[in-house]
């Protein structure tokens, strides 16, 4: 079945340690989102690629970082630089980017919570 | 600053109310609306408002837009406990950029 593939489900961190969290997409997706959801909050785009070895900055990308050398992978690491990880995190893809909309109807994996320890 | 507000923030009702959950929006450069339903996880897809005025219909939910007031509304009729969730607003405004309301928790008791 097509989908979008995160993993792990659960993730802890401790102090000082960068963690990677997973985002495998077998839509044939061009476009590749991840967002935070903190308890009573909406989603809040921290990175998101249009593009294979290209992407782009979100509203919260400070102590976060990805790659996109594979059109189907969009990894993001959560640097200990980021001092209020815990939180769930979606990862998203789109067929496209740019002015068709239901280009930009996003479609979400499962999720990772992060904690700290 | 772009922003989407939704309200309520929860909302508990007996199994077959009609509910009406609303999203306003202040956004430049507005393409479309879209509505999410999340109830463990992963957010699934609802419906894309782009055009004031025309009803978006699926079973017992519809959505409508309103692009002079600048809100949405979610209809959602004859509730069931499966209607349990959170609902997510929110607005692309264009290159790439999608962004979320905080959602309205819904819970619907038998």
């Amino acid at each position: 079945d097509g989908g979008i593939t995160q993993s792990p489900k659960y993730l802890f961190r401790k102090e000082g340690q960068n963690v990677t969290l997973s985002c495998e997409q077998n839509l044939n997706h061009d476009a590749m989102y991840w967002y935070r959801q903190d308890p009573g909050q909406g989603l809040r785009l921290i990175y998101y690629s249009q593009i294979v070895n290209d992407f782009q900055k979100g509203d919260i990308a400070e102590g976060y970082s990805v790659s996109r050398e594979k059109k189907e992978s969009f990894p993001l690491t959560v640097t200990s630089a980021q001092k209020n990880p815990t939180a769930f995190y979606l990862c998203a893809s789109t067929t496209g980017t740019g002015e068709t909309l239901a280009k930009n109807i996003q479609y979400f994996g499962a999720g990772t919570r992060l904690s700290v320890l | 600053e772009d922003k989407v507000v939704q309200s309520p923030l929860s909302l508990v009702v007996h199994e077959g109310d009609t509910v009406t959950l609303n999203c306003s929006y202040e956004v430049t450069n507005f393409r479309s609306l879209l509505w999410y339903k999340q109830e463990k996880k992963a957010p699934t897809f609802l419906f894309m408002l782009t055009s004031s005025g025309i009803e978006k219909k699926s079973g017992r939910l519809s959505s409508i837009l309103d692009k002079k007031e600048l809100f949405s509304i979610l209809n959602i009729t004859a509730t069931q406990t499966g209607d349990s969730a959170i609902y997510l607003c929110a607005f692309h405004r264009g290159a790439s950029k999608i962004i979320f309301g905080s959602g309205t928790r819904l819970s619907i008791r038998p």
